[in-house]
């Protein structure tokens, strides 16, 4: 069975304290993995798509890497603005479905 | 922005009672998930809909019935509404196809969905 857990649950920050959110999966074959963002009350907004290990992606303040394992999601400098819960999601080979994690909730204290 | 629309926005029911949610795809988007989100976890999925097709389904009863119309446009049905489908119901389109190709899906805001 297809599963991702995603640590830590939560993680408060000073603005401009970097850090790494993990992402942690198993699954029969990946076709893709995915990072969303997603603000109280809204629904989740797209952030990147990995396909392989040892891929990177980058936009603003956030990079994402990719293992066999296990996905991060680096935040550079963050700010106030960031704080969001950010939920990691598997695509298997064979199916059609997104599995998610639970997320982690992030707050940018100023 | 994605394009992808819900209503209604809230929405409370009684237990027993059955209840039609609605979605507006993106345009050219040509496959439908729909999630369930309980507070403080993630979306798990549903099912999904390619070209008015069910192709895909999650661990969820048969009480949980879906439609795709032509238009862009879908419905999540559930009937004997319980106390646990309490949650925020979303909705995501993607231009993909049931082959392996993969692609990005796009969440609408959601449905609060409060069953009394």
């Amino acid at each position: 069975e297809d599963q991702v857990t995603q640590s830590p649950e939560a993680l408060r920050l000073q603005e401009g304290e970097s850090s790494s959110l993990n992402c942690s999966y198993t699954v029969s074959g990946l076709r893709g993995l995915f990072w969303y963002r997603q603000d109280p009350g809204k629904g989740p907004e797209f952030l990147f798509t990995l396909y392989s290990a040892g891929e990177e992606k980058e936009k603003e303040r956030l990079k994402a890497t990719l293992t066999k394992k296990e996905s991060f999601l680096h935040i550079t400098a963050p700010k106030p603005e960031d704080s969001a819960t950010y939920l990691c999601a598997v695509q298997a080979v064979y199916g059609q479905n997104f599995v998610f994690g639970p997320g982690t909730r992030l707050s940018v204290l100023p | 922005e994605t394009g992808v629309t819900q209503s209604p926005t809230h929405l409370i029911k009684t237990r027993g009672q059955q209840v039609t949610l609605r979605c507006s795809s993106q345009s050219g988007h040509n496959t439908v998930s729909w999630y369930q989100q309980a507070l403080g976890q993630g979306p798990q999925f549903i099912f999904q809909y390619y070209r008015e097709e069910e192709n895909g389904r999650g661990n969820f009863p048969p009480r949980f019935s879906g439609l795709q119309f032509p238009n862009y446009s879908s419905e999540l049905n559930v009937n004997a509404l319980e106390l646990d489908d309490s949650a925020l119901y979303l909705c995501a389109s993607s231009p993909g196809t049931s082959g392996t190709e993969t692609y990005e899906q796009y969440f609408g805001p959601g449905t609060r969905l409060t069953v009394t």
